[in-house]
């Protein structure tokens, strides 16, 4: 079974400043799906960013960027220039390419952004 | 294009009760899948439903169940409530042959049971 690990509960850091959260995650398919997925207090979850396995290039969005590493099974979330309205809890999830529309998800990071 | 859309959004229930919840997916996805949002236990998968016809499981008790409907439309229902359901449940639409894998999801259903 798939398994994705959020070693830091909680983050924080200075609005403007660059933070990176962590991810790792365990499994033996070689195909498959890596995600940051975004809750702010309004409980929607909203995608950040994805990353497909196949891809070596890492992905990049806008502020939004990953450090994809397949052979650590590490996947890390850059936000640059933090603002306000990025603070949220952000968790990585992972999914495989066949069958089950079926995410796994990280116990996630409460990310503060200090003004 | 319409989102996700979950309703109730706030229900409160007592232990033993049962309670409906519904999801309406985004129009033109098919899969609608179901998880559990605890703050032990985090996020979890319920299961999924593609073609009205359920396709995974999680590791629930069968006290949870669900359906889909012609339209897509989705209800989970949880019988017998116990203190621990209380949860946010959220729902996720997906084309499910979709290139880019993104599921997407509705603001969810907080549950409470007194």
């Amino acid at each position: 079974a798939q398994t994705v690990t959020q070693s830091q509960p909680e983050m924080s850091v200075q609005e403007a400043e660059t933070v990176t959260l962590s991810c790792t995650y365990d499994t033996s398919e070689s195909d498959y799906y890596l995600f940051w997925y975004k809750q702010p207090p309004s409980r929607q979850m909203i995608l950040v960013i994805r990353q497909e396995a196949y891809k070596q290039q890492n992905a990049t969005e806008n502020r939004f960027s990953v450090n994809f590493q397949k052979a650590a099974k590490s996947f890390s979330l850059k936000i640059s220039d933090s603002q306000l309205g990025d603070a949220a809890m952000y968790f990585c999830a992972y999914k495989g390419i066949q069958g089950a529309q079926k995410l796994v998800f990280g116990q996630g990071t409460r990310l503060t952004i200090n003004p | 294009k319409a989102g996700v859309t979950q309703t109730p959004r706030y229900l409160i229930k007592t232990r033993g009760q049962q309670v409906t919840l519904s999801c309406s997916p985004i129009s033109g996805h098919r899969s609608v899948s179901w998880y559990q949002q605890t703050p032990g236990q985090g996020l979890q998968f319920l299961f999924e439903y593609f073609s009205e016809t359920q396709r995974n499981k999680g590791n629930f008790p069968g006290r949870f169940s669900g359906r889909q409907f012609s339209n897509s439309r989705s209800e989970m229902n949880v019988s017998t409530l116990e203190l621990g359901d209380s949860a946010l449940y959220l729902c996720a639409s997906s084309p499910r042959t979709s290139p880019t894998g993104e599921l997407f999801f509705g603001e969810g259903s907080r549950l409470t049971v007194l």
